[in-house]
């Protein structure tokens, strides 16, 4: 049973260019959500998706997208990088109360 | 407002002696689930334990177990006959019933000497 696989693993941008990040949950999940970790803290919530609508948001600017597919992968997609956004980017799937998480991709905003 | 605090920067402990992870939360929530998360060096956030608000007794997995102190809202994790391969960052998180995000604690690193 794989478990919950992001893509890519690394990925470096440029300041003002656009990312597309992608997850695909755990066999049986239906709920993605997505997590921001800055160097040296926690995770922070970005958005969840559930049935293809988001259906909570944290406190992330307009810039952070995303998507949910019908198989319950999901896309986050960021706009205009800021060098603030250079992170580990998490994504979580759950069917209940238990979130887990897949590997991470790292995002350096140059 | 929601918090979770993780008081433990950082810690060292002997190998094959057990060791209490500290985490308190603040919520006016009823309904709440609290996690516990182990980060290697490699990122990936690995699930180690659950606990409900509303269950009676200490949640446990192998190795690990919660000690769930409610009136004091606190929530600690404690690892017994620890192994050098424990060694990593290890969050605190609270969930609320209401919605599905989770908040996580600022982490405690811990380090398990030979």
């Amino acid at each position: 049973d794989a478990g919950v696989t992001q893509s890519p693993t690394h990925l470096i941008k440029t300041r003002g260019q656009q990312v597309t990040l992608r997850c695909s949950p755990k066999s049986g999940h239906d709920t993605v959500s997505w997590y921001q970790q800055a160097l040296g803290q926690g995770p922070q919530f970005i958005f969840q998706y559930y049935e293809e609508e988001e259906r909570q948001r944290g406190n992330f600017p307009d810039r952070f997208s995303g998507h949910q597919f019908p198989n319950y992968s999901s896309e986050l997609n960021v706009n205009a990088l800021l060098l603030g956004d250079s992170a580990l980017y998490l994504c979580a799937s759950s069917y209940a109360e238990t979130q887990y998480f897949g590997p991470g991709t790292r995002l350096l905003v140059l | 407002a929601q918090k979770i605090t993780q008081t433990q920067p950082g810690m060292f402990v002997q190998e094959k002696e057990a060791v209490t992870l500290d985490c308190t939360y603040d919520t006016s929530d009823p309904s709440y689930g609290l996690f516990w998360y182990k980060q290697p060096s490699s990122g990936e956030m690995i699930f180690l334990i659950y606990q409900g608000s509303y269950d009676q007794q200490n949640a446990t997995e192998g190795r690990y177990s919660l000690n769930f102190q409610k009136a004091r809202k606190s929530a600690n994790l404690v690892i017994s006959a620890s192994q050098l391969g424990d060694s990593a960052m290890y969050f605190c998180a609270m969930r609320m019933n209401r919605d599905d995000k989770i908040i996580f604690g600022k982490g405690t690193r811990l380090h398990i000497l030979p």
